[in-house]
């Protein structure tokens, strides 16, 4: 069975404050690595598609390594905004898309 | 501008009713997804569609069925619905390719009294 976790659960950080959270997975038979970010009261977003071993996404302060080898992916986020508060999501297809339980991140002005 | 739309944002049903929640996509994408979202739990998979007439359970499938008739539309039902089933329902479409984004629907706030 294909098991995403993250960690932390959840993150309160300063506005200003750089922060990162970790999505591990199984490296075998890894395919890819979907980011999202969920706001609330709105759906989950996609923020990145990751597929190969030390790719690097960026997407404005946001951006996103992944190393299929040991089986985890960061995500950083640069000088947070409260804007940037919601739950991260990271998830693996293995048929479907297997979803981790997400970081909650709080970001306080 | 790709969509995924669901035919309510908030219902309130009496327990024993038996509940539709309807879902569309525009996108023509073959796979479609229910998830129910409770705090601290995450997204968790009812049923899942790759084709239509064809269904697969998720991890939570007990209590609910889902009907595909059509490609663009998957259907999750309550047949008895139950009070630990108020909940956030979120549907949710992708092409067959792994890396191929889900999109996800507005969500349905369901209360079960």
């Amino acid at each position: 069975i294909l098991n995403v976790e993250q960690s932390p659960q959840s993150l309160h950080v300063q506005e200003g404050d750089s922060t990162n959270f970790t999505c591990s997975f199984p490296s075998s038979n890894f395919y890819a690595l979907h980011w999202y970010r969920w706001e609330t009261a709105k759906s989950p977003e996609a923020l990145f598609v990751m597929t190969l071993n030390g790719d690097e996404k960026k997407k404005g302060r946001i951006s996103a390594t992944l190393n299929t080898k040991e089986g985890y992916s960061y995500l950083y986020i640069k000088g947070s905004q409260p804007e940037d508060s919601a739950t991260y999501l990271c998830a693996s297809p293995g048929g479907k898309l297997i979803f981790g339980q997400g970081t909650e991140l709080s970001v306080k002005p | 501008d790709v969509k995924v739309t669901q035919s309510s944002r908030y219902l309130v049903k009496r327990t024993g009713e038996k509940v539709f929640l309807e879902c569309v996509q525009d996108m023509d994408h073959e796979n479609m997804f229910w998830y129910r979202q409770d705090p601290g739990l995450g997204l968790r998979l009812i049923y899942f569609s790759y084709d239509v007439k064809m269904k697969e359970k998720g991890d939570i499938p007990e209590g609910y069925s889902v009907s595909r008739e059509k490609k663009e539309r998957f259907s999750l039902i309550l047949e008895s619905a139950s009070t630990n089933q108020t909940s956030m329902y979120l549907c949710a479409s992708k092409g067959r390719e792994f890396v191929n984004t889900q999109y996800f629907g507005p969500g349905t706030r369901l209360t079960v009294l």
